[in-house]
C-alpha cells in the first residue's frame, strides 16, 4: 500500500506488561513521528526520527517509553511496564523530503491497559 | 499549558451552510499552520495549510484564514456536506528544531463537526 501502516490496530494488555507498536512509513519518507491521543485530548508529540540523525525524544513522557527506527524505515515504539494512563491511540506519521510539515498519518494503534 | 487551542469541542451545521472552525495559538514563533481531518478509527489526513506570510489560503470548498495579530486562525467550509462530518484538528509548527526541520506539530484538541442533511 501507499500509505503509512501500523500494527497491531488494537492491543489490550495487562498493567505491568511490555508492548511493542510498529509503524511502516511511506517508502522514501525520511522523517517519522510518533504521537499519542488520549481520550478527549489532542495529539501529543512523543518522538521524531529524521534520517540518520539522533532522534528527538523530548516528547516521551517517561523512561518506560522508547523507540527505534531500523534502516531508516520501520519504527517500533516500546512501552515497558505499562500503566493504565498509557491507554491511548498511538499514531505514527511520516513526511517526505522537502515537505516536513505535511505529515501523513497511519490509522493508529489503540492501546488499552487493564 | 496548551499552545494551540480549539475552544469548541463540537459544531453542528446544516448541509449547504457554512462551517466555521476556530483555532487560537499562544506561541508567536509558530509560522506554519495546518488543518487535519479525522474520521473514527482512521489517522488524521491533511486538509489545508497556511504560512504566516499569508492571511488566506483557499482550496475548493475549504478556506483557511490567519490573523497573526490576534493569533487566530479559522477554517471555513462552504457549502458543508454530510461527508465533512469528522473531527478537525488545528496544528502549528515552527518552533526551532534540531536538524533544521520544522519537526513536530503542536495539535489542538479537535472540534467534532456534524453536518446534518
Amino acid at each position: 500500500g501507499a500509505g503509512v501502516s501500523q500494527s497491531p490496530s488494537n492491543k489490550v494488555t495487562e498493567k505491568g506488561k511490555d508492548v511493542e507498536l510498529r509503524c511502516d512509513p511511506i517508502s522514501g519518507h525520511t522523517a517519522l513521528y510518533w504521537y499519542r491521543q488520549s481520550l478527549g485530548q489532542g495529539l501529543e508529540f512523543l518522538i521524531y526520527f529524521q534520517g540518520n540523525s539522533a532522534p528527538d525524544k523530548s516528547g516521551l513522557p517517561s523512561d518506560r517509553f522508547s523507540a527505534e527506527r531500523t534502516g531508516g524505515s520501520v519504527s517500533t515504539l516500546t512501552i515497558q511496564r505499562t500503566q493504565q494512563e498509557d491507554s491511548a491511540v498511538y499514531l505514527c506519521a511520516s513526511t517526505k523530503v522537502g515537505a516536513a510539515d505535511t505529515q501523513y498519518f497511519g490509522p493508529g494503534t489503540r492501546l488499552t491497559v487493564l | 499549558d496548551q499552545q494551540v487551542k480549539q475552544n469548541s469541542p463540537s459544531l453542528s451545521v446544516q448541509e449547504g451552510r457554512i462551517s466555521i472552525l476556530n483555532c487560537d495559538y499562544t506561541n508567536s514563533m509558530f509560522d506554519y499552520f495546518l488543518w487535519y481531518k479525522k474520521y473514527p478509527a482512521e489517522g488524521p489526513t491533511f486538509l489545508i495549510s497556511i504560512s504566516s506570510i499569508k492571511d488566506k489560503n483557499e482550496d475548493g470548498r475549504f478556506t483557511v484564514f490567519l490573523n497573526k495579530s490576534a493569533k487566530h486562525l479559522s477554517l471555513h467550509i462552504v457549502p458543508s456536506q454530510p461527508g465533512d462530518s469528522a473531527v478537525y484538528f488545528c496544528a502549528a509548527s515552527g518552533v526551532p528544531h534540531r536538524g533544521g526541520s520544522q519537526g513536530n506539530l503542536i495539535f489542538g484538541k479537535g472540534t467534532k463537526l456534524s453536518v446534518k442533511p
